[in-house]
């Protein structure tokens, strides 16, 4: 069983919808929680950063932690065309100064 | 400010070959990461130094795989020899020594897409 898994995709969505993208995970012991976004030809780029369970919104995105499931979300509202990109989960057990763990990533094409 | 930068941003080699892979962290950062992502796998860790050391090297697959980073700068990794299954993207991150912020985490490079024929 991986650690980690994400939806494999590609989803496509009409511009302005809501966009639910979920990774569920095996290792009890990953506390810090992350959400990376990559464009074509480009290297990971942090997008949210969540430590243990909660909610945490920035603008049009949120992310959602719920350890008693294994299972973290990311919402994003009034989709756009400039969010077309590959949408990774990432997760570490001490921290983002160590070993991150990420799960395939899905690829987002939202269209205008 | 400068983001982190890898060379060369694609190689192509012969199976048996050696490639030298370098990445340039984010100036002042102590925390240099090593990972790769094979086609149609997940982007997977190598390593991590912190200055010129190993802190962790847990996820180095083989005795094929050396990485350096000599004076705590910029980091190399060499593969001798390359097997086929070797060719991917390789990615460098790079963080501070201190996180400041919750929201601080690793900064990655563009990568190094690495064709192994």
């Amino acid at each position: 069983q991986k650690e980690v898994e994400q939806d494999p995709g590609p989803l496509s969505v009409p511009e302005g919808a809501i966009v639910s993208l979920n990774c569920t995970y095996s290792n009890s012991a990953f506390q810090y929680f992350m959400w990376y976004r990559q464009y074509s030809r480009k290297g990971p780029e942090l997008l949210m950063y969540t430590y243990s369970s909660g909610n945490k919104e920035d603008g049009r995105f949120t992310a959602q932690v719920d350890k008693s499931s294994k299972y973290i979300s990311l919402f994003i509202r009034d989709s756009q065309p400039s969010d077309s990109a590959t949408y990774l989960c990432a997760m570490s057990v001490t921290g983002a100064n160590s070993k991150l763990t990420f799960g395939k990533g899905i690829t987002l094409s939202v269209r205008p | 400010e400068a983001g982190v930068t890898q060379f060369p941003s694609h190689s192509v080699i012969e199976k048996g070959q050696t490639v030298t892979l370098r990445c340039d962290p984010i100036s002042g950062h102590d925390n240099l990461y090593w990972y790769r992502r094979v086609m149609g796998k997940e982007i997977k860790f190598l390593l991590h130094f912190v200055k010129e050391s190993k802190q962790d090297e847990s996820g180095m697959p083989n005795n094929r795989f050396l990485a350096e980073r000599t004076g705590g700068t910029y980091s190399t990794l060499k593969v001798q020899p390359a097997e086929l299954e070797d060719s991917g993207v390789y990615f460098c991150a790079s963080s501070p020594r201190l996180l400041a912020v919750l929201t601080d985490t690793q900064y990655f490079g563009p990568g190094t897409r690495l064709t192994v024929l």
